[in-house]
């Protein structure tokens, strides 16, 4: 099993439509969650963190369920300009005490006028 | 400020040959971390620098892969005898801490090419 896994997509949505990705994370001592957004051939920048008590950045909302072991990314009224790739990011801790980020492989958004 | 750069954008080589890509990370941030990115794929965990310490290297690859930082700042990933299934992006991030929960700034990647 993927230590972090997402529905690639693509989704294609209109304008102004709410869309929802959800990821799922195999590691259930992770304590940190990310998602990052990625443009096409560019590098991947910090969306947001995603906190226990779930979170909003204006019309963004990331929530995370640890007894399911999920996260959640809702966009609303999306905008063309979101189109892109979404990783959910996790950090996972190695027997070596070091902690690193695992990525999955990105869920692709299209939003269409 | 100037973010994360790395050189160079573009890298074509022919399989077998030695290949040094380059990173500058914010000038200050302490971690410093290489992964690779297949087509289609999410950014793949290589290697962690704390400062010139190289503190994990369980991504690499391949000991074809070597990465060093030698003065704390500047990081060379070296990859030897490069085989075609080494075509990929590779990425740099840079953060201010020696944390994984800090935001992990990275640079604009290398697309290497193994024909």
């Amino acid at each position: 099993r993927k230590e972090v896994e997402q529905d690639p997509g693509p989704f294609n949505v209109p304008e102004g439509a709410t869309v929802a990705f959800n990821c799922t994370y195999s590691n259930s001592a992770s304590q940190s969650f990310f998602w990052y957004r990625q443009d096409c051939r560019k590098e991947p920048k910090l969306l947001m963190s995603v906190y226990s008590s779930g979170n909003e950045d204006g019309r963004f909302t990331a929530q995370l369920n640890r007894a399911s072991q999920y996260i959640s990314l809702l966009i609303r009224d999306s905008k063309l300009s979101d189109s892109a790739t979404y990783l959910c990011v996790v950090n996972i801790q190695e027997n070596t005490g070091f902690q690193k980020l695992v990525f999955g492989t990105g869920t692709r958004l299209l939003v269409s006028p | 400020g100037a973010g994360v750069s790395q050189s160079p954008r573009y890298k074509v080589a022919k399989r077998g040959q030695d290949v040094a890509l380059r990173c500058d990370p914010i000038s200050g941030h302490v971690s410093l971390f290489w992964y690779q990115q297949a087509l289609g794929q999410g950014p793949e965990f290589l290697t962690y620098f704390q400062n010139e310490a190289q503190l994990d290297k369980s991504g690499l690859p391949s000991d074809r892969f070597f990465a060093e930082r030698p003065e704390g700042s500047v990081s060379t990933l070296k990859i030897q005898r490069t085989q075609q299934e080494d075509s990929a992006v590779y990425l740099c991030a840079s953060s201010g801490t020696g944390t994984s929960f800090d935001e992990q700034f990275f640079g604009p990647g290398t697309r290497l090419t193994v024909l």
